[in-house]
């Protein structure tokens, strides 16, 4: 089955600097990659997805890129702000619907 | 729209009683995922139901766990009898085309 790699595990950044969160995937037949937030309490919230055909989506200060030949995505949160703060988790899947999760990256925006 | 709803949100029992969680889904998604999560193991699929019909479920741990979707907006994930180790945060999600959209969770505590 698929297995998908998370890192890091903890991010800690001060308020309007960039995070990135990066992850592998190992089955290369993987063509959906979202990105999902979660915040204490609560659950994971999809914040920005991408597909095998496209190499990099933005949305406002999100940004994915996905390099399908490394077989490795990332997640570009620019200007960040306290409400940042959060478990993030990357996910992979190569079917229309079973996702494989990343272990999380605990975000920390220190103000 | 009131998103995927989930109930109760927190459940503390004994080890050997049944648990029952239950899950309504988005209004005209016709897929419903029952996920568990744990520190241990992160977020796991248990169960995956397309048209009120489960599709995969080889994610349910044992035969103590047991899914049923009666109808479109509706479902419930048991577990009898329960113990310590079913521990965990229990999410539902629904989908509609490509997205999953989460409930709020459930916090189950066995004693």
């Amino acid at each position: 089955g698929e297995n998908v790699e998370q890192h890091p595990s903890t991010l800690s950044v001060q308020e309007g600097d960039s995070a990135v969160i990066k992850c592998t995937y190992s089955d290369s037949a993987s063509n959906y990659f979202p990105w999902y937030k979660q915040e204490l309490g609560k659950g994971p919230q999809l914040i920005i997805d991408i597909r095998s055909n496209v190499g990099e989506k933005k949305d406002q200060r999100i940004a994915v890129t996905l390099n399908k030949t490394a077989k490795h995505f990332s997640l570009h949160i620019t200007e960040t702000q306290p409400e940042d703060s959060a478990v993030y988790f990357c996910a992979a899947s190569d079917n229309d619907y079973k996702l494989s999760f990343g272990a999380g990256t605990t975000v920390t925006v220190r103000a | 729209d009131a998103g995927v709803i989930q109930s109760p949100r927190h459940e503390v029992t004994e080890m050997g009683q049944e648990v029952t969680l239950r899950c309504k889904p988005i209004s005209g998604h016709n897929s419903l995922f029952w996920y568990r999560q744990t520190m241990m193991r992160g977020l796991e699929l248990l169960i995956y139901f397309n048209n009120n019909v489960p599709i995969d479920d080889s994610g349910m741990p044992e035969d103590r766990f047991s899914a049923k979707m009666p109808n479109a907006s509706f479902s419930t994930l048991k577990i009898q009898p329960s113990e310590p180790r079913d521990s965990a945060v229990y999410f539902c999600a629904s989908r509609g085309s490509y997205e999953q959209y989460f409930g709020p969770g459930t916090r189950l505590t066995v004693t």
